[in-house]
């Protein structure tokens, strides 16, 4: 069964730091990983998407990189700015006929002017 | 605009009483999928759907229902609903598993 951590469950930075948020899964046969951020009482948005044969994806200010033989992914966020506060979620779908979708906990995001 | 849209937003019911929350999406999306997301849990799959009238079970399909009779609509039917049901649902599609999903606002659910 596939499993999907992200550490740290929380983060607090000042604002214009660079930081990176970790998530990891346990069974390295899957077919992409997406990363999201939620705000607050609101849906998920979509950030980055990296097919399981790529190794980062950018997107302005953002990179997620994967290494699927470790079962790790990393969303780096350069020069943070405080409406980047919000829950980070990384979510792995599963490889092979299957199209299930596993999310991470999230990390809480809170960056401070 | 592309979007997903969910009806309703909110909504306060009774342990029995059935109900149906709606789903839509404008893009021709393939793939659609719900998700119930609770407090400590994180966000867990209920069912999903691969194309018209091809559904499958998620991580945790006991208690609901879907159906897809057309390719924009996915609905998710709470037959007897209980109170463990009670959660933040939403509902994503895509348009085909390569891609990435797209979420709706969520319908936040209380069964008393």
């Amino acid at each position: 069964k596939q499993e999907v951590t992200q550490i740290p469950a929380a983060l607090s930075v000042p604002e214009g730091e660079n930081l990176v948020l970790n998530c990891s899964f346990t069974d390295s046969a899957i077919y992409n990983l997406q990363w999201f951020r939620q705000d607050p009482g609101k849906g998920l948005t979509s950030l980055l998407l990296i097919q399981s044969s790529q190794r980062e994806q950018t997107s302005g200010r953002l990179n997620a990189s994967l290494d699927k033989s470790s079962g790790r992914s990393t969303l780096y966020i350069a020069a943070s700015q405080p409406g980047d506060s919000a829950t980070y979620l990384c979510a792995v779908r599963r490889g092979g006929s299957n199209y299930k979708l596993t999310f991470g906990k999230g990390t809480l995001l809170t960056v401070n002017p | 605009e592309a979007q997903v849209t969910q009806n309703p937003r909110y909504l306060i019911t009774v342990t029995g009483k059935k109900l149906t929350v709606t789903c839509s999406q404008n893009m021709n999306h393939e793939y659609m999928s719900w998700y119930r997301q609770d407090p400590g849990l994180g966000l867990r799959q209920i069912y999903y759907s691969m194309n018209v009238e091809v559904t499958d079970k998620g991580d945790v399909p006991e208690g609901y229902k879907v159906s897809r009779k057309e390719k924009r609509n996915f609905p998710l039917i709470l037959e007897s609903p209980s109170p463990n049901q009670t959660s933040l649902y939403f509902c994503a599609s895509s348009l085909s598993r390569n891609y990435e999903q797209y979420f709706g606002p969520g319908t936040r659910l209380t069964v008393t």
